[in-house]
């Protein structure tokens, strides 16, 4: 079975505090994405990656960046957390071809709360 | 950019009853996907559709992709409470993304 496991389940921290978010998964696939998730909003694309050392900006990336040194590992970065950044973030990965992103596996989720 | 609508935000049924969960895009799709939530779980994959007109069923679920390519749904029969979640389609974006509507909450009473 894919496994996509993200360092933390919950995280409280403090506003300004980077924040680092990492996961890993155990499927060598290419592709990795970043989601946050709030009440009433869905999933929303933080950042993607298709190969390593390879990001892409989704629909919300302010106030976030991302690292992918190797294949298996994807992390996201908070350079100074924000209240509005008080989330549950979503890793997830595939192994698409080309447009087709295929089957997403998520990670459980980090809930983070920045006071 | 891509828009997805995804209607009704919260479904509550009896249980036995149907539901029907719709996903509509504002261009022509490669694909969809169907994802199910559980409370406090994560989102997993149920189905992949590719092919204008596609039906495909799962047991009780039958996922369906319209002839534009642009529209599709999730009808549930004779819902069970194991069917309480949320669901989620999921467009391809032109970048290789996935890009997700923002749900359909189903609440089943027993």
């Amino acid at each position: 079975d894919v496994k996509v496991t993200q360092s933390s389940r919950y995280l409280v921290k403090r506003t300004g505090e980077k924040v680092f978010l990492e996961c890993v998964q155990d499927m060598d696939h290419e592709n990795m994405f970043w989601y946050r998730q709030d009440p009433g909003l869905g999933l929303r694309l933080i950042y993607f990656s298709y190969d390593v050392k390879m990001k892409e900006k989704g629909d919300i990336p302010e106030g976030y960046s991302v690292s992918r040194e190797k294949k298996e590992r994807f992390s996201l970065i908070l350079e100074s957390a924000s209240t509005s950044q008080t989330s549950m973030y979503l890793c997830a990965s595939s192994y698409g071809e080309g447009f087709n992103t295929g089957e997403l596996f998520f990670g459980e989720g980090s809930r983070l709360t920045v006071l | 950019g891509q828009q997805v609508m995804q209607i009704p935000q919260y479904q509550h049924v009896q249980e036995g009853e149907d539901f029907t969960t719709y996903c509509n895009s504002s261009t022509t799709l490669s694909n969809i996907q169907w994802y199910k939530q559980r409370p406090g779980g994560h989102p997993v994959f149920l189905i992949q559709l590719v092919k204008s007109g596609e039906v495909k069923k799962q047991k009780r679920l039958t996922f369906q992709f319209g002839e534009a390519k642009k529209n599709s749904s999730l009808h549930i029969t004779a819902t069970q409470t194991t069917d309480v979640g949320t669901y989620f389609c999921a467009l391809g974006g032109s970048q290789g993304n996935l890009i997700f509507g923002k749900g359909t909450k189903l609440s089943v009473k027993p």
